[in-house]
């Protein structure tokens, strides 16, 4: 069964530092997102890009955050300036289609550990 | 806005026992209803969707209908395994609110032999 992946699956950083999460969504699909669930918390959703640009995003993606598919298949958030509450699990999905009578495909998620 | 609230846990269970987990949800337009259900390590698998009213979703003896009048889509098995230990949350999609999923807070599920 096609799976989404992401590396590394465990990433701890210094406050302030740049990190780049990565993930590759299953090849036949054109919808990306990344999610995040802090401990404890909901999982919150972050953005969701098509078609090579950001199609929405949420209150929590701000000028920190990017998201970026360099290659046709990787697809990227990068967080430029980490801080203590940054901290979480990052989950990034895929869909073949917006519509989501068909949910995502999720994967097994990046824990970020900001120090 | 739209939200998810689900019952806290965890739900500790014995083998073979029934299982219900309460999720109700509050959307603004029309919403799909979903259960996805994450083992430990492991990301988020759908495990069942409804995407009208009274619809029912059904996957791997797990089923959940979508209640309109109640806006409920509580998850129920009728015997649990232990294999069915994991978090499992409860979410929505309105289409008049873009393609994004709004989760419940999930619910552990512990299952003992």
């Amino acid at each position: 069964e096609p799976e989404v992946t992401q590396t590394p699956s465990h990433q701890v950083t210094q406050m302030g530092q740049e990190v780049i999460l990565r993930c590759v969504p299953i090849s036949n699909h054109l919808y990306f997102y990344w999610y995040r669930q802090i401990l404890g918390q909901k999982v919150e959703f972050l953005v969701s890009f098509y078609n090579n640009e950001i199609s929405e995003k949420s209150e929590i993606f701000d000028d920190q955050f990017s998201v970026e598919r360099p290659d046709g298949s990787n697809f990227t958030l990068k967080i430029r300036s980490t801080k203590l509450e940054d901290s979480a699990m990052y989950f990034c999905a895929s869909s073949p289609t917006t519509w989501l009578n068909y949910g995502y495909t999720f994967g097994s998620g990046t824990r970020l550990t900001v120090v | 806005g739209n939200s998810v609230t689900q019952m806290e846990g965890p739900v500790t269970l014995s083998e073979e026992a029934f299982l219900t987990i309460n999720c109700t949800y509050t959307a603004t337009g029309y919403p799909s209803l979903f259960w996805y259900v994450q083992y430990p390590g492991e990301g988020l698998q759908l495990l069942l969707k409804a995407t009208k009213a009274d619809d029912k979703g059904s996957n791997k003896g797990f089923e959940a209908t979508y209640r309109k009048e109640t806006t409920s889509f509580h998850l129920e098995k009728g015997s649990v395994q232990v294999s069915d230990s994991a978090v499992y949350f409860c979410a929505l999609s309105d289409r008049n609110a873009g393609n994004m999923l709004t989760f419940g807070g999930g619910t552990r599920l512990m299952v003992k032999p």
